[in-house]
């Protein structure tokens, strides 16, 4: 299986701040990277797929970069609903695989 | 809009099945959508299950070796999950999701609110 490394695990930032999270995979993914946002409680919520195209009615702060092993997900700005765990997917091959997720809370 | 719905016994005793049911609606799982569902243990991250299509192609992660069955019933427009010999480690709340697809890339782009299961005696 590819596994999905990111990091940091846990981050504190307040609002406003720029917020970058990494993603390393264990082998090539070319492209095939998304990133999800997941509240407590709640359903997780695509944000970025192909690693760097924005879902649909996902705010321009979020964006994604990277291909082959490494990617980051960044948030330019951050805002009060954005305290959230993020994770990162692969699918270029069976199994899909999920990193263990960084958690953004409040500093 | 696109609504999934998990259903199913909040509560499986070990060597057990769990038997689960998505209801779909606001889109028609005979599409060309494929349909997967995903786990997350109390507390863990996120456990790809595998998915279907409606055609009955499946795609199913080698760790559940073969205690997983899914399912499509295009009448009811459900997709259904079966895991046999069930233990605790299956405990989790299951999600259904849709995979949408642009190109070559896809992702779950709506899911379900999820049920927990919990795997007991």
């Amino acid at each position: 299986d590819i596994q999905m490394t990111q990091s940091p695990s846990s981050l504190s930032a307040s609002v406003g701040d720029r917020i970058t999270i990494t993603c390393r995979a264990s082998q090539s993914v070319t492209t095939y990277l998304n990133w999800f946002q997941q509240k407590p409680g709640r359903a997780p919520n695509l944000l970025i797929y192909a690693a760097s195209s924005l879902q649909s009615g996902v705010p321009s702060r979020f964006s994604g970069s990277g291909s082959g092993t490494d990617f980051t997900l960044t948030i330019s700005s951050l805002q009060p609903e954005d305290f959230a765990t993020y994770y990162c997917q692969q699918t270029y091959k069976t199994p899909q695989t999920f990193g263990l997720g960084t958690t953004v809370d409040i500093k | 809009q696109v609504q999934l719905q998990e259903s199913g016994p909040g509560l499986v005793k070990p060597s057990g099945t769990l038997s689960l049911i998505c209801d779909v609606s606001g889109d028609s799982i005979s599409g060309s959508s494929w349909w997967s569902w995903v786990r997350q243990p109390p507390g863990k991250g996120l456990e790809w299950i595998g998915e279907i299509y409606h055609s009955g192609n499946t795609n199913y992660n080698p760790s559940l070796k073969n205690r997983v069955t899914m399912s499509v019933d295009k009448s009811n427009n459900q997709v259904s999950l079966k895991l046999t010999s069930v233990t605790a480690a299956d405990t989790a709340v299951y999600y259904c999701a849709r995979v949408a697809r642009s190109g070559a890339y896809y992702g779950m782009d709506v899911w379900g609110q999820g049920t927990t299961v919990t795997v007991s005696s």
